[in-house]
Parts: C-alpha cells; structure tokens; sequence
C-alpha cells in the first residue's frame, strides 16, 4: 500500500517561513491536499491538488508538488499557525493519510 | 452553507452495538461522497471508507473491512457509522466529511463523535 512520510514536528520563528514534507514514491504525479486540525477541532482543508487554496484560506499558505516531495509552505507564520498538519492523496480507491507533523511557532 | 454535523458523544461497553450519524445541509446530499475518518487519542487521521449516498456505493479500507458498517439514507441526508460489537480499541474520535465533486479532497468535515469503549 502507499505510504506518505512526514516530519513528526516543525519549528518557526514568528514570521518566518515553515515548511512541512510530504515524502511518496512519485507522489508528484499524485493531486497532494492539506489538512490543518488545531487542538480539539475537525481538520481543515488549507491546499487541495498540490497548491489551490480554498476560499477563507490565506494567502500566506501554498503549497508545492514534483518527484518524491510535496511541500506545505506556511509564510510570515502566526501564532494562530499552530497546529498538526497533514496530507492526503489518494491511490488506487483508497484514501492515504500522512503521520502528520506538528507545527510549533516559537 | 455547506454542513456536516454529527450525532453526539456516546460511552458503550465492550460488545456492544452502535451508530454514529452524519447529517448534510446545504447541498444535494445524493451527489456527493461522504468519507469516515478515525483518530484514535493522539494519533493521525486515518480513512475507514466512504459511501456514495445516491445509490449507497460503499468503498472500505481494508484496514476497517469487515469491522464496521458504513451507510446511508438519503430521504433524511444522514451517513451512519456501525459497530455491532465494540472494543476497547474503538475509541476514538470519529469524523465525516464530504469528498469534492469529482475530486480527491474532502471539505468540510463534521465537528467530530467521540466514541468511548470501556467496562
């Protein structure tokens, strides 16, 4: 089965920028989302197919997708940013989830 | 507005039976894919399958095959998750959410079930 691999945990200064990973095998010809699920809420759709943004979303967050990485790029990062992180594709009818990796603004 | 809103917490014991529920708003409820999600306390999302509710196609992963019962009735908009007989190791926050038309992704999720298995 396929398997995504992400960081258990990134670190940002206050308005720098994170970057969370998202390892597959050829995952760049996969569509990669992005889910961001703060301490007890439902997780959020922050990027669908690699680097769309959904309306509400801001701009500070986008994302990116080639060979065996896809990247979520967290700009001029909040202390709102705070959260864990995950990506999702999908291959052959089943649905993947990474590990997710926790973002921590310092 | 697009909404999924879930049936409440519940507390069973080992070998028992239930049904999680998942009701849609603001859209045609027929036309689109709902997915259930598992986390377990402290761990990462994982899918336990999705249903079609226009014509009750059902998809499992076959991690969660076998294990539970995902369906649908679409004269009252609501997905259902079931267990026949509960185990400790089912408790967990379970989720719904809406899969895009046509697409991959899946937005909005319901608020969340938390389901708790304990003698």
């Amino acid at each position: 089965s396929y398997e995504l691999t992400q960081p258990l945990s990134v670190s940002v200064a206050l308005g720098q920028t994170a970057r969370i990973t998202c390892g597959g095998n050829n995952i760049g010809s996969k569509n990669v989302h992005w889910y961001q699920q703060k301490p007890g809420q439902a997780p959020v759709l922050v990027i669908y197919r690699d680097s769309n943004r959904p309306s509400g979303i801001p701009e500070r967050f986008s994302g990116s997708n080639s060979g065996n990485t896809a990247t979520l790029t967290i700009s001029r990062a909040q202390a709102g940013d705070e959260a864990d992180y995950y990506c999702q594709v999908w291959d052959s009818s089943d649905v993947v989830f990474g590990g997710g990796t926790k973002l921590t603004v310092l | 507005e697009v909404q999924l809103v879930q049936s409440g917490a519940e507390v069973k014991k080992p070998g028992e039976s239930l049904k999680i529920s998942c009701k849609g708003s603001g859209y045609s409820f027929t036309s689109y894919w709902i997915g259930w999600v598992r986390q377990m306390p402290g761990k990462g999302l994982e899918w336990m399958g999705i249903i079609y509710p226009g014509d009750s196609d059902t998809r499992y992963s076959p991690s969660f095959q076998g294990q539970v019962t995902i369906s649908a009735d679409k004269s009252i908009s609501t997905a259902y998750l079931q267990w026949s007989s509960l185990k400790a190791s089912d408790t967990a926050m379970y989720y719904c959410a809406r899969r895009g038309y046509g697409e991959s992704w899946f937005d909005p999720w319901g608020q969340g079930t938390l389901v708790t298995v304990s003698s």
